[in-house]
């Protein structure tokens, strides 16, 4: 299996643009977690789905943010628009069950200027 | 709600030494308790897990971990370090009655000196 896969793996992009990331899951993971990462605020859960449908989206900064997972095979992570503030490693993750670890993509470097 | 806390925001050891990385946890049930390793630029890697039984749990690279209810405290350790392990590792929770939802600690960077 190759893993969790996430493109792109650097973004740079102009405020206000529309940016989208993406992630295919481990195939037989039934939960697909999104994780922002920075400095200061350290690992961040955005959103989180469980067969396909999403549990908690409490953690989305704000309407600009949106989550989808069509398919158990892929989800997209959407800003619109973009704000320097947005600027962070984002990170997908699965897992198989709920006593399982994540196993989690190598990540999409964000740099919104 | 779920916290975690690694107090210590880096940790120095000399290679071939013991290591410890202290975590403390809060959940309103019974725990779900995990490490993950992260190296520079590349997403977190799973080590280990306590769901249920022996209090010490064994993973990944030679790494283990005590689960300590009382203390509500999950200390990672390594009986020798190696300078291959530094990195910055997470310490996260999960209530077993909650859902898929975990929440990881803020990280502790190990540095191994050789």
């Amino acid at each position: 299996d190759a893993g969790v896969i996430q493109s792109p793996r650097h973004e740079v992009t102009e405020m206000g643009q529309e940016v989208t990331l993406r992630c295919k899951p481990i195939s037989g993971h039934n939960s697909l977690f999104w994780y922002r990462q920075t400095m200061m605020r350290g690992l961040e859960l955005l959103i989180y789905f469980n067969n396909n449908v999403p549990i908690d989206d409490s953690g989305m900064p704000e309407d600009r943010f949106s989550a989808k997972m069509p398919n158990a095979s892929f989800s997209t992570l959407k800003i619109q628009p973009s704000e320097p503030r947005d600027s962070a490693v984002y990170f997908c993750a699965s897992s198989q069950t709920d006593n399982y670890g994540y196993t989690f993509g190598s990540g999409t470097r964000l740099t919104v200027v | 709600a779920q916290s975690v806390a690694q107090p210590e925001d880096q940790v120095n050891v000399a290679e071939g030494n013991p290591l410890t990385v202290k975590c403390t946890y809060s959940v309103s049930g019974n725990p779900y308790l995990f490490w993950y390793v992260q190296y520079p630029n590349r997403g977190l890697q799973f080590l280990l897990k306590y769901i249920t039984g022996d209090n010490l749990v064994k993973g990944s690279y030679g790494f283990e971990a005590e689960f300590n209810k009382s203390q509500t405290s999950f200390h990672l350790k390594k009986p020798s370090a190696l300078v291959s392990d530094s990195a910055l590792y997470f310490c996260a929770v999960r209530d077993a009655g909650g859902g898929f939802k975990t929440i990881f600690g803020a990280g502790t960077r190990l540095f191994v000196k050789a």
